[in-house]
């Protein structure tokens, strides 16, 4: 059980475009899910937090306008990267929280990698 | 704010010997503690958490961990590895304040030779 998948799992888009990233609890209902880009032999670097029916909660630093989120649906969460640029290429990853009281575990989908040309 | 402190970027080891993955944190309230791993391209699985109650926590392909709050570590280990265990390994964080959000180190690379 508690698994997390993302689409595409991976893409290659050209400048100037714009792509979604999907992200679906498959068998739980996530109220709150995350999203994470993690560099090259780095680690993880959380960008914002997608709730359910409400706005995204973003980190310092990071541009809502540009990378847009939507929490439609307890199991599906997407992440828009708009006009991308070859810097936002990275290795995205999304998380969901199980909705349990005792629960304080995050399940993550298997990460999506984006290649801006 | 929480921060993770995974001091060692790489760690190589024989196959069957063991090992120990240092793992740090600074936070002003109290914390839960995890440890993931990864494999090439893929997300993150969770090993082992630590929330409260005992200290010493084990986790799933045969590790374990255990907090130690005066020293502020929370070390993972096992006693053999295997070549399978060739991985990404993440130290994570959160708080009881927000406990969903968290803050990782910045990984420790596991390689095992034969």
């Amino acid at each position: 059980g508690a698994v997390v998948s993302q689409h595409p799992s991976r893409v290659i888009c050209k400048s100037g475009t714009s792509v979604k990233i999907e992200c679906r609890s498959l068998d739980f209902q996530a109220t709150t899910m995350f999203w994470y880009r993690q560099f090259p032999k780095q680690s993880l670097m959380l960008m914002a937090t997608s709730n359910e029916g409400s706005k995204a909660t973003y980190e310092q630093g990071v541009e809502k306008d540009k990378f847009l989120i939507n929490h439609a649906s307890l199991t599906l969460s997407t992440l828009t990267v708009t006009s991308a640029h070859p810097e936002d290429s990275s290795f995205y990853i999304c998380s969901a929280v199980l909705d349990s009281w005792s629960s304080y575990e995050q399940y993550f989908g298997p990460g999506t990698r984006l290649t801006v040309t | 704010a929480q921060s993770v402190t995974q001091l060692d970027s790489q760690v190589p080891v024989f196959e069957e010997a063991p090992v120990e993955l240092r793992c740090n944190y600074s936070s002003s309230v109290s914390v839960y503690l995890f440890w993931y791993v990864q494999y090439p391209n893929q997300g993150l699985q969770l090993l082992l958490k630590y929330l409260s109650g005992s200290t010493l926590v084990k986790g799933i392909n045969g590790f374990e961990a255990e907090f130690n709050k005066s020293q502020t570590s929370f070390h993972l280990r096992k006693p053999s590895v295997h070549i399978s265990d060739t991985a990404e390994y993440f130290c994570a964080v959160s708080t009881s304040s927000g406990f969903q959000k968290l803050v990782f180190g910045t990984g420790t690379r596991l390689l095992v030779s034969p």
